[in-house]
């Protein structure tokens, strides 16, 4: 398997301007995960799906980011618009029957989002 | 809220040294905790996961240790090698929130030839 694939790897955008971060999951895998890395705050988790469905996006900072998984195979993460304390790495990450505890976690490798 | 602590936030030694990365959590019901690893650039790897009734697990060089009941986790490294520079993470699975983790801030290791 080739892995989690996470597309753009790097962006550069203008503040204001959309910013669309597209994932593609482990196949067989049924937990999404979006996380955001800063050197300040570390890697917080963002939103998680479960068989595409949303289950806590207790952590999307604001109304500006939206997340969607139409299908078991894509997800994307959306800025709109977007600002430049939004510059992060945002990793996606994919695991396989959640709610075993044994089950580990697979990520990307990021896309570096810078906004200018 | 889980609070995940990681001491010392970075670390040189010398190559050959064995070595141990700290990692605490303020709330001891987990269902388990697991160590990855970050090279620059990229995503993050698992090197050792520990399910919460467990008290250790190895990995090559790699140890993994858990005393839930005080909150801590160490990983120790044996026999440093420069290969093993990179940024080390602990992140703890909470009982009943989910497939959540959560992340300490990493300890970044530069082992020196």
């Amino acid at each position: 398997d080739a892995g989690v694939i996470q597309s753009p790897r790097h962006e550069v955008t203008e503040m204001g301007q959309e910013v669309t971060l597209r994932c593609k999951p482990i196949s067989g895998h049924d937990y999404l995960f979006w996380y955001r890395q800063t050197m300040m705050r570390g890697l917080e988790l963002l939103i998680y799906f479960n068989n595409n469905v949303p289950i806590d996006d207790s952590g999307m900072p604001e109304d500006r980011f939206s997340a969607k998984m139409p299908n078991a195979s894509f997800s994307t993460l959306k800025i709109q618009p977007s600002e430049p304390r939004d510059s992060a790495v945002y990793f996606c990450a994919s695991s396989f029957a959640g709610y075993l505890p044994g089950n580990t976690i697979y990520f990307g490798e990021g896309s570096w989002l810078t906004v200018v | 809220k889980q609070e995940v602590t990681q001491i010392p936030a970075a670390l040189s030694v010398p190559e050959g040294e064995n070595l141990v990365l700290n990692c605490s959590f303020t709330d001891s019901a987990i269902y388990n905790l697991q160590w990855f690893r970050q090279d620059p650039g990229k995503g993050l790897t698992s090197l050792l996961l520990i399910q919460s009734s467990q008290r250790e697990q190895t990995s090559g060089r790699l140890n993994a240790s858990l005393d839930k009941s005080s909150g801590r986790s160490t990983l120790y490294i044996a026999a440093s090698q420069p290969g093993d520079s990179a940024t080390y993470l602990c992140a703890v699975r909470r009982e009943n929130a989910g497939n959540m983790l959560t992340f300490g801030g990493g300890t970044r290791l530069m082992v020196k030839p």
